[in-house]
């Protein structure tokens, strides 16, 4: 089976705060991507990546960049952090776009 | 504008009963539509994906059908049980096939 895996499930962060979320998965993957889910508006895609330095907005970029430096790894850094960036983050892989992705765990992020 | 709607409210079915779940979209020409299983606390997990030239699929005790004119999607998960009680999400194959986009899911509740 695929495995996703971010690096923590709940961090807590000070506004400013440079954050680097981490995303790794182990079958080979050529496309990654960032999610945000949020009570009432569901998971908002923020980026997505198809090949190693390659990266493409999503629907909510702004606040938010990525690092794809490696096939398998996929970072997403919040440049300064914000609380309105409070959010479960929610790293996925998938073969292709026509395939069912399979997500990480999640992270749970507090800014304060 | 864009939707994706799922039921908001929960769906509460007692087991062994079928369950129905609805995703209707608007101004989207989805070639592909899956959906994804998600728990507390958890990633979606990947349950079916169906395309456009296809009008259901099965799998074990899940059905999904797609009427592309009526725009509309329908998840039945036959003889349910408890185990069954989930958020259930509907994603659509968007942005010229590159990108999945979510509807923010219908909670399930599965009674004895």
């Amino acid at each position: 089976d695929v495995k996703v895996t971010q690096s923590s499930r709940y961090l807590v962060k000070r506004t400013g705060e440079k954050v680097f979320l981490e995303c790794v998965q182990d079958m080979d993957h050529e496309n990654m991507f960032w999610y945000r889910q949020d009570p009432g508006l569901g998971l908002r895609l923020i980026y997505f990546s198809y090949d190693v330095k390659m990266k493409e907005k999503g629907d909510i970029p702004e606040g938010y960049s990525v690092s794809r430096e490696k096939k398998e790894r996929f970072s997403l850094i919040l440049e300064s952090a914000s609380t309105n960036q409070t959010s479960m983050y929610l790293c996925a892989s998938s073969f292709s776009p026509n395939y069912g992705y399979t997500f990480g765990s999640g992270t749970r992020l507090t800014v304060v | 504008s864009q939707k994706i709607e799922q039921n908001s409210e929960a769906l509460n079915i007692q087991e062994g009963k079928t369950a129905t779940l609805t995703c209707n979209y608007t101004n989207y020409s989805p070639a592909y539509l899956q959906w994804y299983r998600q728990d507390p606390g958890r990633g979606p997990v990947f349950l079916l994906l169906i395309r456009e030239n296809e009008k259901e699929k099965r799998k074990e005790r899940l059905k999904v059908t797609f009427d592309t004119t009526l725009k509309q999607s329908l998840f039945h998960i036959t003889a349910s049980q408890p185990a069954d009680s989930a958020t259930y999400l509907c994603a659509l194959l968007t942005g010229g096939g590159n990108k999945l986009t979510f509807g923010t899911g219908t909670q399930l509740k599965v009674e004895l």
